[in-house]
């Protein structure tokens, strides 16, 4: 079994100060992480991706993930906000045979002049 | 080219109609989905096809109906449609390659039952 918790469902922050997603997880198997984005009325798109190789990870415009098994957590951050990142962020889980996704609610980023 | 296509892009409908959406990826991949966003955003499987074989099926009312006609394909019919069906269906294909593998999502179908 696996699950996602996205500790804040919705964040705002001014334009050009950093972004911090919370993220934590369970499951049962060696699990793969996964965040993606949803600008309004647009697809899911792939922001960065953990495969128990560096757990430090980078991915698009800027954003990168830590995974830290030990609370397991895979927290998104970015130094700099911009207007741009507004959208809805999911952190999604896979794991197991059929190697579904679990994903979290999601977090809704505000990006403020 | 676009990887994982799906048609049509949005559909308004009334309420016990019969409708499809299909889905085509041309990415090579070997695992195809189905997933369903709510009002509220979230979102679950609904569905999973492994070389046209189902995998993944999740608690889904029996009027939803998936058909994987070879492994590039997978299209989801829906009967006697019911404004509980009203959401955003996302296809997705993936494939393993050792322990690093992808998931590619289509751009959704918007259903709107009325």
């Amino acid at each position: 079994a696996q699950s996602v918790t996205q500790l804040d469902s919705h964040v705002s922050v001014s334009e050009g100060t950093p972004v911090l997603l919370r993220c934590n997880y369970s499951s049962s198997y060696s699990p793969s992480l996964f965040w993606y984005v949803q600008h309004p009325n647009k697809g899911l798109q792939l922001l960065l991706k953990y495969t128990s190789a560096a757990t430090l990870v980078k991915g698009i415009n800027g954003f990168e993930a830590e995974f830290k098994k030990s609370e397991t957590s895979f927290h998104l951050t970015k130094p700099s906000a911009h207007m741009s990142d507004a959208a809805e962020y999911f952190c999604v889980v896979s794991g197991g045979s059929a190697r579904q996704l679990t994903f979290g609610s999601g977090t809704q980023l505000t990006v403020l002049p | 080219d676009t990887a994982v296509s799906q048609t049509p892009k949005y559909l308004v409908t009334q309420m016990g109609n019969d409708k499809s959406i299909k889905c085509e990826q041309n990415l090579g991949h070997d695992t195809m989905y189905w997933y369903k966003q709510d009002s509220k955003k979230f979102l679950k499987i609904m569905f999973s096809y492994n070389n046209k074989e189902l995998i993944i099926n999740e608690t889904v009312p029996n009027r939803f109906s998936p058909k994987s006609p070879d492994k590039a394909h997978l299209n989801l019919h829906i009967n006697s449609l019911e404004l509980g069906d009203s959401a955003v269906y996302f296809c997705a294909s993936s494939q393993e390659r050792g322990l690093d593998y992808g998931y590619t999502f289509g751009s959704g179908t918007r259903l709107t039952v009325v």
